[in-house]
């Protein structure tokens, strides 16, 4: 079955660095474009970025644009997201999620559980 | 940006009642390029609606969406116990793509 695993999550200092990653499996993973979206926990839903299926293109949120970058390894089936400069509005649960196969159509027709990322000094 | 508004902001209903939840975009979703996602506590969103009617892989018939331009609506014919939850609209037709901020069905 399909299965999104996030990782790497945890509490860093306003300005510092992470890197999540997200181990995919039970599908064509070369195929298949994916993205980040977070949650603050309790609240609403915000897209974060893309990554095509064989990485030729990404996109990003206003927000994050500059600071984070989304790349991945079809070889092994992982995503990551790299987040520098993180502020405290950064912090969230961060999911990632799939799109269609071989498509950029930006709706998620599976989810990860997330992992949870806190900035805090 | 397209901004999406959901309504009522909880709804309270039993079992084998009716649900009707609303979207209103900000600016028209051209291409009915709208999905609905359902959440429950501790779980991943789950895809139940893409292109404002079409239900995914293996949600029940109960679902339905329909809609077009700014107005939205998810139905859920008959409610079941396992229903209850927070309901998010998305639109994908422009970016940046953007969610509401979410309808909670509760018992």
């Amino acid at each position: 079955q399909v299965q999104l695993v996030e990782s790497g999550g945890g509490v860093v200092q306003p300005g510092g660095s992470l890197r999540l990653s997200c181990e995919a499996s039970g599908f064509n993973f070369k195929n298949f474009g994916i993205h980040w979206v977070r949650q603050i926990p309790g609240k609403g839903l915000e897209w974060v970025a893309f990554i095509r299926f064989d990485g030729s293109h990404t996109d990003y949120a206003e927000s994050v644009k500059g600071r984070f970058t989304i790349s991945r390894d079809n070889s092994k089936n992982i995503l990551y997201l790299h987040m520098s400069s993180l502020r405290d509005a950064d912090t969230a649960v961060y999911h990632c999620a799939k799109d269609q196969e071989r498509l950029d159509e930006y709706y998620f027709d599976f989810w990860g559980q997330g992992t949870l990322v806190s900035v805090s000094s | 940006e397209i901004v999406l508004s959901q309504s009522p902001g909880t709804l309270s209903l039993s079992p084998g009642e009716r649900a009707t939840l609303s979207c209103r975009a900000s600016q028209s979703v051209t291409g009915r390029y709208l999905a609905w996602y359902q959440q429950k506590p501790g779980q991943a969103p789950r895809l139940l609606i893409h292109g404002a009617s079409t239900r995914a892989t293996g949600i029940p018939d109960r679902f339905s969406g329909s809609g077009s331009g700014t107005h939205f609506t998810l139905s859920i014919s008959r409610l079941e116990p396992e229903d209850f939850a927070v309901y998010y609209c998305q639109q994908y037709n422009t970016s940046p793509i953007t969610f509401g901020q979410g309808t909670r069905l509760e018992i």
